[in-house]
């Protein structure tokens, strides 16, 4: 079965220094790999996706991931986080193809951004 | 751009009351989700919707039931409310052959 790990599920990062929120995951077949943001009390944006292209994703807001399949992760990073960036932030990946395209989300990483 | 509405964003419901939330998207697309959101336990699958009139269970159906009578509409109705289902509730769609969900705001239910 599908399933997304996120480690820390509290990050805390100093304005200006580099975020990096983690993410491993297991898969049955070759994955799709996505990261979500979610703003206090809005819905989820999509962040960027790996889709078997490029290891490297480059997303909105200067964030980027790369999957590594050696090591079963998509770990996404910032060089300089910045006050916006403080929300929550999920790891998802695809499931095997059934009667509709369904993703399994990680438990979700609360990002702290100290000024 | 992708819009995915959903009727309220706030809403406190009684316990054993029948409720109903909606959820609207205008991009034609093919399959909705409803997912619940809870701290530490990121976003659960409770149905979706590949067409008109079709859905499945997802990973935590139970206490929930589901209506799709129309394409862009997919109703989530909590058939006799209980604590235990207050929650964030999203929804989200995605069109044929592609994974990416594009999310409404959600509807935080207190049912108290």
């Amino acid at each position: 079965a599908q399933s997304v790990t996120q480690l820390g599920s509290h990050v805390s990062v100093s304005e200006g220094a580099l975020v990096l929120l983690r993410c491993n995951y297991s898969s049955s077949v070759p994955p799709y790999l996505f990261w979500y943001v979610q703003y206090p009390n809005q819905g989820l944006q999509l962040l960027l996706k790996y889709t078997s292209a490029a290891t490297l994703v480059k997303g909105i807001n200067g964030f980027e991931a790369e999957f590594k399949k050696s090591e079963t992760s998509f770990h996404l990073t910032k060089p300089s986080a910045h006050m916006s960036d403080a929300a929550e932030y999920f790891c998802a990946v695809t499931r095997p193809s059934g009667s509709a395209r369904q993703l399994t989300f990680g438990s979700g990483t609360q990002l702290t951004v100290l000024p | 751009d992708v819009k995915v509405t959903q009727s309220s964003r706030y809403l406190v419901k009684r316990t054993g009351e029948k409720v109903f939330l909606e959820c609207v998207q205008d991009m034609d697309h093919e399959n909705m989700f409803w997912y619940r959101q809870d701290p530490g336990l990121g976003l659960r699958l409770i149905y979706f919707s590949y067409d008109v009139k079709m859905k499945e269970k997802g990973d935590i159906p139970e206490g929930y039931s589901v209506s799709r009578e129309k394409k862009e509409r997919f109703s989530l109705i909590l058939e006799s409310a209980s604590t235990n289902q207050t929650s964030m509730y999203l929804c989200a769609s995605t069109g044929a052959g592609t994974y990416e969900q594009y999310f409404g705001p959600g509807t935080r239910l207190t049912v108290t």
